[in-house]
């Protein structure tokens, strides 16, 4: 059964760099599709940030691009989310889940979610 | 703003069918057959209902379908049960550059 964890500061404060880690278990990451972050703020819609493939090959938001990175790391078969330059405005839920579809936002398999919150 | 339009709200009775809209553009939705819908109930994670315009993942009953015309998707429930009463979500392939867009939301009320 394939499991994803988010793990990572629930509290980062404004203008410092974001950073949450996904394990997954019970699929190798080595094996395929695409695997992409999330995020929820409370009370609102969700947010597509960025996926990507165990290659490296990223995708982004361009709302967020400038901002975001996303990396993986085989080994540890994890992925992680790094946001610089935080504001209030990126205090959300933040999931990561696999892309069935390729790239396409056919989110299968999610974490339970991590709430980060930036404030001082 | 959301790049896909949903409306707010929709409702209806147990039994009855109800379909969500989900409205892109040409660069999007229009462009490709990559229409997802999520289920997300109170404090739940979201959950795949529907991929690729119409494919539902192992589990997921076929009450639940999708289709699309022009730049507009569409998620029907038929057989509406009071556990339906949540947030549905569409979103859709963008291209390379956009990549991947969601829309605002609906939320269902089971009567």
């Amino acid at each position: 059964q394939v499991q994803l964890q988010e793990s990572g500061p629930g509290l980062v404060k404004p203008s410092e760099t974001l950073s949450l880690t996904c394990a997954v278990s019970g699929y190798s990451i080595s094996s395929g599709y695409f695997w992409g972050w999330i995020r929820q703020p409370p009370g609102r819609g969700l947010e597509w940030i960025g996926s990507i493939y165990h290659t490296g090959r990223t995708y982004y938001s361009p709302s967020l691009n400038s901002r975001v990175t996303i990396s993986v790391d085989t080994s540890k078969n994890q992925f992680t989310l790094k946001m610089n330059s935080v504001t209030a405005a990126d205090t959300a839920i933040y999931y990561c889940a696999r892309d069935v579809g390729g790239a396409t936002g056919a989110y299968d398999y999610w974490g339970q979610g991590t709430l980060v919150t930036v404030s001082s | 703003q959301s790049a896909l339009t949903q409306p707010r709200s929709v409702s209806g009775s147990p039994g009855q069918s109800v379909t969500f809209s989900c409205t892109g553009t040409s660069s999007d939705i229009g462009a490709y057959n990559y229409v997802s819908w999520y289920q997300q109930h109170p404090n739940k994670v979201p959950k795949l209902l529907v991929y690729d315009v119409n494919k539902r993942p192992s589990g997921v009953p076929d009450r639940f379908s999708g289709s699309k015309s022009g730049n507009t998707a569409s998620l029907t429930i038929s057989g509406l049960q009071a556990d339906d009463e949540a947030d549905y979500y569409c979103c859709s392939y963008a291209g390379s550059y956009t990549s991947v867009v969601f829309g605002g939301g609906t939320n269902l009320t089971v009567l």
